[in-house]
C-alpha cells in the first residue's frame, strides 16, 4: 500500500525559531509536493520537487525553503518562524508515470508558531 | 494556470445522488481535470480524473461537456460517510511539473 509519512502530527515551536518539517514516501515517486491549508483558502502549493536536488517554488515560497537530498525524502523548512506560518502543512508524492499523475498525502503535520 | 469556482458547500441526503459543478472558464488545451476528496484531519484523496466527455470509476462519475470549461463530479447514492470537501482542480500533467491550484473546494454534508 502507498504511504506518505510526515514526522510529526502537531508541533508547537516559537517565533524565530528554525522549523525542519520531514516528508517520506515509500513509493519510489519523483515528485514531491509541499502545501499549507487554511481555512477557506484551500491547499496552496509551497515548493515541490521533480527530482533529488531539483526544486520548484509554488504560489507561496516567501518564508520557506526545501531540501531533496534524496528520493523519498523532502524537507520543509522555516529557517524564521513567525506566527503567520501557523497552518496544517501537507506533504505529497506522484510519479511521472502512469495515466494520472495523481497525487498521495501524507495525514499532514498541524504548526502552531506561538 | 487555469482558476476553478465550485460551490462553497452542499448538503444532501443518504442515498441521493450528488452533483457538484466546477467552473474552469480559462482551462488550456493540455490541461486535465482532477478532483480529491478530503475528510477532517486527513490528507486529500485522488477521486477521478478525465480530459473530456465522460469518465466513470467505482466512486464517481465525471461528467466534461465538449467547450470543456465545466465539469461536474457525479457521487451516486452518497452515505454519511461521503461527508468531505472535494476539490476541484486543473492544470496541465506533464510530468516535471504537475503545479496544482486546489482552491477553497465544496464542502459536502450528507444527512441521515
Amino acid at each position: 500500500d502507498v504511504k506518505v509519512t510526515q514526522s510529526s502530527r502537531y508541533l508547537v515551536k516559537r517565533t524565530g525559531e528554525k522549523v525542519f518539517l520531514e516528508c517520506v514516501q515509500d513509493m519510489d515517486h519523483e515528485n514531491m509536493f509541499w502545501y499549507r491549508q487554511d481555512p477557506g483558502l484551500g491547499l496552496r502549493l509551497i515548493y515541490f520537487s521533480y527530482d533529488v536536488k531539483m526544486k520548484e517554488k509554488g504560489d507561496i515560497p516567501e518564508g520557506y525553503s526545501v531540501s531533496r537530498e534524496k528520493k523519498e525524502r523532502f524537507s520543509l523548512i522555516l529557517e524564521s518562524a513567525s506566527t503567520n506560518q501557523t497552518s496544517m502543512y501537507l506533504c505529497a508524492s506522484s510519479s511521472t508515470s502512469g495515466s494520472y499523475n495523481e497525487q498521495f498525502f501524507g495525514p499532514g503535520t498541524r504548526l502552531t508558531v506561538l | 494556470l487555469a482558476k476553478t469556482t465550485q460551490p462553497i458547500s452542499m448538503d444532501s441526503y443518504e442515498g441521493q445522488e450528488v452533483n457538484i459543478t466546477c467552473s474552469h472558464n480559462n482551462i488550456a488545451t493540455n490541461d486535465y481535470i482532477t478532483w480529491y476528496q478530503q475528510f477532517p484531519s486527513q490528507g486529500p484523496r485522488f477521486i477521478i480524473q478525465g480530459y473530456k466527455t465522460k469518465v466513470t470509476n467505482e466512486v464517481a462519475s465525471l461528467f466534461i461537456p465538449a467547450d470543456r470549461k465545466s465539469s461536474t463530479l457525479s457521487l451516486p447514492r452518497v452515505s454519511l460517510s461521503d461527508t468531505a470537501v472535494y476539490y476541484c482542480l486543473v492544470g496541465d500533467a506533464w510530468a516535471g511539473g504537475f503545479k496544482t491550484i486546489f482552491g477553497a473546494g465544496t464542502r459536502l454534508f450528507v444527512k441521515a
